[in-house]
């Protein structure tokens, strides 16, 4: 069975910290996709970032890195240089088997505190 | 950029309404889906569609159907809504190939009263 899992219900960082959001994935397909969505309080979920677990190395996008460690099945979201606007729910997501379906984890709610 | 429109970010229904919730995009991509959220529980699949006339259920069918006539376009239907329905109904697109990113709408948060 495919799992997510996001043990950090709320998270606080000072502004222009940085701070690492945990995920965990579980699956035995060896093709899968990971992701990273934002939902800030409006409710849109916003695509921040994506390693596919064949790539040698961690994607990075701006302030957004995803730490990905294959054997430990973690795929970890690093802010670097934390803003007021990061404010928001932050959801694990993982892509795998020939339906395109994503699972997701419960989700972490980030507070930057100024 | 890609954009993913759903009709309404509120609604209010009685039960047993039957419910429409539209979803549009415009990229043309294949693939369209519908999730619940509620808190704690994160995202849940309802239904997804592969092409159009095509549909496949996902974790919690119970209650919902989907239509998809276009390309573009996919309904949500609550054939007869109830109050354990009510909550934060997102709707996604993604392409069949590449990554397989899915863009999501923002929202219809749907109270059955």
């Amino acid at each position: 069975a495919q799992k997510i899992t996001q043990t950090q219900p709320g998270m606080f960082v000072q502004e222009k910290e940085a701070v690492t959001l945990d995920c965990t994935y579980d699956t035995s397909d060896p093709s899968y996709g990971l992701f990273w969505y934002k939902q800030p309080s409006s409710g849109e979920m916003i695509f921040l970032i994506y390693q596919g677990s064949y790539d040698q190395q961690n994607a990075t996008e701006g302030r957004y890195s995803l730490n990905f460690q294959k054997a430990r099945k973690s795929a970890n979201l690093v802010i670097s240089a934390s803003q007021l606007g990061d404010s928001a729910m932050y959801f694990c997501a993982m892509r795998v088997g020939p339906g395109n379906q994503f699972y997701f984890g419960t989700g972490t709610s980030l507070t930057v505190i100024p | 950029d890609v954009k993913v429109t759903q009709s309404s970010r509120y609604l209010v229904k009685r039960t047993g309404e039957k419910v429409f919730l539209e979803c549009v995009q415009d990229m043309d991509h294949e693939n369209m889906f519908w999730y619940r959220q509620d808190p704690g529980l994160g995202l849940r699949l309802i239904y997804f569609s592969y092409d159009v006339k095509m549909k496949e259920k996902g974790d919690i069918p119970e209650g919902y159907s989907v239509s998809r006539e276009k390309k573009e376009r996919f309904s949500l239907i609550l054939e007869s809504a109830s109050t354990n329905q009510t909550s934060m109904y997102l709707c996604a697109s993604s392409r069949s190939w590449m990554k397989n990113i899915q863009y999501f709408g923002a929202g219809t948060r749907l109270s059955v009263l």
